[in-house]
C-alpha cells in the first residue's frame, strides 16, 4: 500500500472557524488530490496538484484553498467552515497523471457544528 | 460536470452469483478506472481501461467500455461475501482531473 496519511482523522469544529487538513505521502508522487465524499454525490474533486506549488480547482472548490510547498504534503484549508462542509475528506496521490492508478488515504471525518 | 453515474445505486446478491454494475459518463475520456471502497475506508484501485480498449480482465473482474455510448460495465463473477463494498468508476479527459461517479453499493449475502 502507498504511504498516504491524513490528519486529523476526526475533527469537530464550529461554524466560522478555519480548519486545515493535512495529507502526507512518502511515495514521491507528483500528483495529489483532495476529494469530499457525501451520500448521493459519490466523490467530488475539490482541488488537485500536479507539482510543488502547482495547484488547480476541481468541481467543488468554493470555500476551500490548498497549498503544496513540498512534494510530500498537500494541505486543504477551509477558510471559514460552514455546516455544508461537514463531510468525509479523502486525499489521494499518484506518480503520474489521472490516467494511472491513484492511491487513497483513509479519510478525515469533519463535522461542522 | 463530467461526473459519471453508476447504475444500480445498490445491488444485493447471493454468494456465487455474478454482479454487474454500470457507469455512464458525459464527455470524451482518455481512460476509465474502477475503484472499490470498503465501509469506512479509502478507495482501492481495481482496474484501468483505456479509451482504445473494449474489454479487460483481471481475475474475477471483467470490464467493458463502449465509448460510443459513453458507458462502462464492471462484472464480478462468482461473487463472495468479501466483495461487499461500494464500487466507483472514475474518468479522465485531457486535463489532470480524475472525476468519480456516484458509486454502486454491493451487498453479497453468504
Amino acid at each position: 500500500d502507498a504511504g498516504i496519511t491524513q490528519s486529523p482523522r476526526h475533527k469537530v469544529t464550529e461554524t466560522g472557524t478555519p480548519v486545515t487538513l493535512r495529507c502526507h505521502q512518502t511515495e514521491n508522487h507528483r500528483y495529489m488530490y483532495w476529494y469530499r465524499q457525501d451520500p448521493g454525490h459519490g466523490l467530488r474533486l475539490i482541488h488537485y496538484s500536479y507539482g510543488v506549488k502547482d495547484t488547480d480547482k476541481g468541481e467543488v472548490s468554493d470555500g476551500y484553498s490548498v497549498s503544496r510547498s513540498k512534494t510530500e504534503d498537500f494541505l486543504l484549508t477551509l477558510e471559514s467552515a460552514t455546516s455544508s462542509q461537514t463531510s468525509v475528506y479523502f486525499c489521494a496521490s499518484g506518480i503520474q497523471g489521472p490516467g494511472n492508478t491513484i492511491y487513497f488515504g483513509e479519510g478525515s471525518w469533519l463535522t461542522v457544528v | 460536470s463530467q461526473q459519471g453515474e453508476e447504475d444500480p445505486q445498490a445491488l444485493s446478491i447471493q454468494e456465487g452469483e455474478n454482479a454487474t454494475m454500470n457507469c455512464s459518463y458525459k464527455t470524451s475520456i482518455n481512460n476509465l478506472q474502477w475503484y472499490r471502497q470498503n465501509s469506512g475506508r479509502g478507495l482501492v484501485h481495481l482496474i484501468l481501461i483505456r479509451s482504445n480498449e473494449r474489454e479487460k480482465h483481471s481475475g474475477r473482474l471483467r470490464v467493458t467500455l463502449d465509448t460510443s455510448k459513453k458507458s462502462s460495465s464492471l462484472l464480478i463473477t462468482a461473487s463472495r461475501a468479501a466483495d461487499t463494498a461500494s464500487y466507483f468508476c472514475a474518468t479522465d479527459d485531457n486535463t489532470d482531473k480524475l472525476i468519480f461517479g456516484t458509486g454502486t453499493r454491493l451487498q453479497v449475502f453468504p
